[in-house]
């Protein structure tokens, strides 16, 4: 069945790093795939999402691209900030329903 | 105000007893979901419902049942609650229009002893 994998974390980086957190996806067709954030005490906001083959979603400094030949929608920013501390889930969409990834936890310290 | 209400935001329980999660919405979504989430599983579906009269099992549904009492309430059910039925449970909702950008509440945290 449709699955999308994420790297395990936490990712620990200082203020101003650059970011990378990888998710990879199994998938029949071409599903919609997006990035969900979950700030601490919270529920999870939408960050960025891409429809279709090559498409970059951005938002809020974040970017990732829909690559179907590596079947990858990696999270990149190319300065985090203390206040990105979160966790970031990688989902996909076959048809009508979210499947999501495990979740990276990202921790920014000063 | 929340647009995505959540009641009660945390509950403990015994093994046994019947306890029920609420969810309110003000958005006017048709679409509205029940996850869990537990730590190293991510979010899984329990159930969803497309609108009052359309209730579909997710892929965790067993030992939960919902209702969809109006187009702004979901609630979810544990007949009879198991410690492995604690972790985080979110309601979600979604547009008909576009389901995949979905808004979710902020969570009931439930611990079954």
């Amino acid at each position: 069945g449709d699955s999308v994998t994420q790297m395990e974390g936490p990712v620990t980086l200082s203020e101003e790093a650059f970011l990378t957190i990888n998710c990879t996806y199994t998938a029949t067709g071409y599903p919609s795939l997006f990035w969900y954030v979950q700030y601490p005490g919270e529920g999870l906001q939408l960050l960025l999402k891409a429809t279709k083959a090559d498409d970059k979603g951005s938002n809020k400094g974040f970017e990732a691209t829909y690559r179907k030949e590596t079947t990858s929608f990696h999270l990149e920013k190319g300065s985090v900030q203390v206040s990105d501390s979160a966790v970031y889930f990688c989902a996909l969409t076959p048809w009508d329903k979210l499947i999501f990834g495990t979740g990276t936890r990202l921790q920014v310290f000063p | 105000d929340a647009d995505v209400t959540q009641t009660p935001r945390n509950r403990i329980t015994k093994t046994g007893k019947r306890i029920m999660l609420e969810c309110s919405q003000t958005k006017g979504h048709d679409r509205m979901y029940w996850y869990r989430q537990d730590p190293g599983l991510g979010l899984r579906l329990i159930y969803y419902s497309f609108d009052v009269k359309d209730i579909n099992k997710g892929e965790i549904s067993d030992g939960y049942s919902v209702s969809r009492q109006a187009q702004a309430k979901f609630s979810l059910s544990l007949e009879s609650a198991i410690p492995n039925q604690t972790a985080l449970y979110f309601c979600a909702t979604a547009p008909g229009g576009d389901p995949y950008e979905q808004y979710f509440g902020p969570g009931t945290r439930l611990t079954v002893t």
